[in-house]
């Protein structure tokens, strides 16, 4: 069974450092994009950025582009999203996402739990 | 970025009545390969997003046969044949055409009269 598993909430002030984790069993890591949602409270949804655990390859949407590092650790099957500094804006529910792919195992769409962090001073 | 336009952004019906959601691209979501790259998903009250439909008009794995998509190009639209209370949440259409600029329409929110 795929799953993805995603590090505890967080409550952070200003000008902190956060790494967030998600970590992906019951599938081959390193063979699927995983990427990173972005829900703010209230809000819509916003994909942040993506990454291929195979190599590495890592792509941002613009709006998030020099906001967040998005990572990976294949060794540990684990995916990362991380700020140097936080701000208030950054208050929100983040998901880590499989999104849609097609395999031998049919059609797969997996989201992780959520992990809910709180920037406040 | 393409912006996915939805209407309307709340929804309030009957159970037992059709509800339809309308989604438009800014721009076409058919790629070369062929496929149209729009998903609809479900999300429920404290709960991640469930793919509903994939590429336009698949049904994803466990979804109830009264959900339905449809659509070409940039104008794409969710039909639930008969709205059941379990269907309440929030509505999405995304596009992925683009990697990595995924993007959501607004949402729309579905309530049971």
């Amino acid at each position: 069974e795929v799953q993805l598993v995603q590090s505890g909430a967080e409550v952070k002030k200003p000008g902190e450092s956060l790494k967030i984790s998600c970590k992906g069993s019951g599938y081959s890591f390193t063979s699927y994009w995983i990427g990173w949602v972005r829900q703010m409270p209230g809000k819509g949804l916003e994909w942040m950025g993506i990454i291929y655990p195979g190599d590495s390859d890592t792509r941002y949407s613009p709006s998030f582009q020099g906001q967040v590092t998005i990572s990976a650790d294949k060794s540990i099957s684990t995916a990362y999203l991380q700020w140097s500094s936080l701000k208030a804006s950054d208050t929100a529910m983040y998901y880590c996402a499989l999104p849609y792919y097609y395999d031998s195992s049919g059609p797969g769409d997996y989201w992780g739990q959520g992990t809910l962090v709180t920037v406040s001073s | 970025d393409i912006v996915m336009t939805q209407t309307p952004l709340s929804l309030s019906v009957t159970p037992g009545q059709p509800a339809s959601i309308s989604c438009k691209s800014s721009q076409s979501l058919l790629h070369s390969d062929g496929k149209t790259y729009l998903y609809w998903y479900l999300q429920k009250p404290g709960q991640p997003p469930q793919l509903l439909i994939y590429e336009v008009s698949n049904r994803f794995s466990g979804v109830p046969d009264r959900f339905s998509g449809s659509g070409s190009g940039t104008d794409f639209t969710l039909k639930i044949s008969r709205v059941e209370a379990e269907d309440v949440g929030v509505y999405y259409c995304m596009q992925s055409i683009q990697l990595p600029s995924y993007t959501f329409g607004q949402g729309t929110k579905l309530e049971i009269k």
